[in-house]
């Protein structure tokens, strides 16, 4: 497709259970984000990538949270040991720029992720 | 750092009334300034943005924002709206060299007929 495409849409999770979460950017972009989206709340940076280089990690909440880029284009959210506090729609973003030239960045539909 | 303060959490609004959602920034570099809107179950979309140039940017749907550098606010304008304009609005800022968006709480804009 032309968008960027997240999978699952819905996961839940047992507390302790770990999970990966999924983004397939807009083909070409070289920029890739991720970012948290609490219930009610904004959308929260969490980490990241220009090409396969993760530039960014600040916003990772814990050394639970782990994502890769391997090759410059599909990116995964891995969270380890979930806790309810996780429970949130995980968003990914994709860009064609970085840096002053990033001006428009592309969202994904999500990933709701329940922990119970 | 940068942060984002949307004013109002909620805005009910009649059929084809104006309407305006606020949002101030605050910031100690140079940024760029984002509206993005949120449709139910739908990913977030960019509905307009300010990078330099004219302080009144427009969108493709009738609204606009303008940018004031001295109130530091960035208000969002529409001045009739539709029902299918009901959705969760997001002010956002980058730095200009910066990567990450800063996104505020967000308004649910919900237009009754």
């Amino acid at each position: 497709g032309a968008g960027v495409s997240q999978s699952p849409r819905y996961k839940v999770a047992k507390r302790g259970q770990d999970v990966a979460l999924r983004c397939d950017p807009i083909s070409g972009h070289v920029s890739l984000f991720w970012y948290q989206q609490a219930l009610g709340q904004g959308p929260e940076f969490l980490t990241y990538f220009q090409n396969e280089a993760q530039l960014d990690k600040s916003g990772l909440p814990s050394d639970r949270f782990f994502a890769e880029r391997p090759e410059g284009s599909v990116s995964t959210l891995k969270i380890q040991r979930t806790q309810q506090e996780d429970s949130a729609v995980y968003l990914c973003a994709s860009s064609p720029d970085t840096g002053p030239l990033n001006t428009e960045a592309f969202f994904g539909q999500g990933t709701r992720l329940t922990v119970v | 750092a940068q942060s984002v303060t949307q004013l109002d959490s909620q805005v009910p609004v009649f059929e084809e009334a104006p309407v305006e959602l606020r949002c101030n920034y605050s910031s100690s570099v140079s940024v760029y300034l984002f509206w993005y809107v949120q449709y139910p179950n739908q990913g977030l979309q960019l509905l307009l943005k300010y990078l330099s140039g004219s302080t009144l940017v427009e969108s493709i749907n009738g609204f606009e924002a303008e940018f004031n550098k001295s109130q530091t606010s960035f208000h969002l304008r529409k001045p009739s709206v539709h029902i299918s304009d009901t959705a969760e609005y997001f002010c956002a800022v980058k730095e200009t060299s910066g990567s990450r968006l800063t996104f505020g709480e967000g308004t649910q804009l919900t237009v009754n007929p």
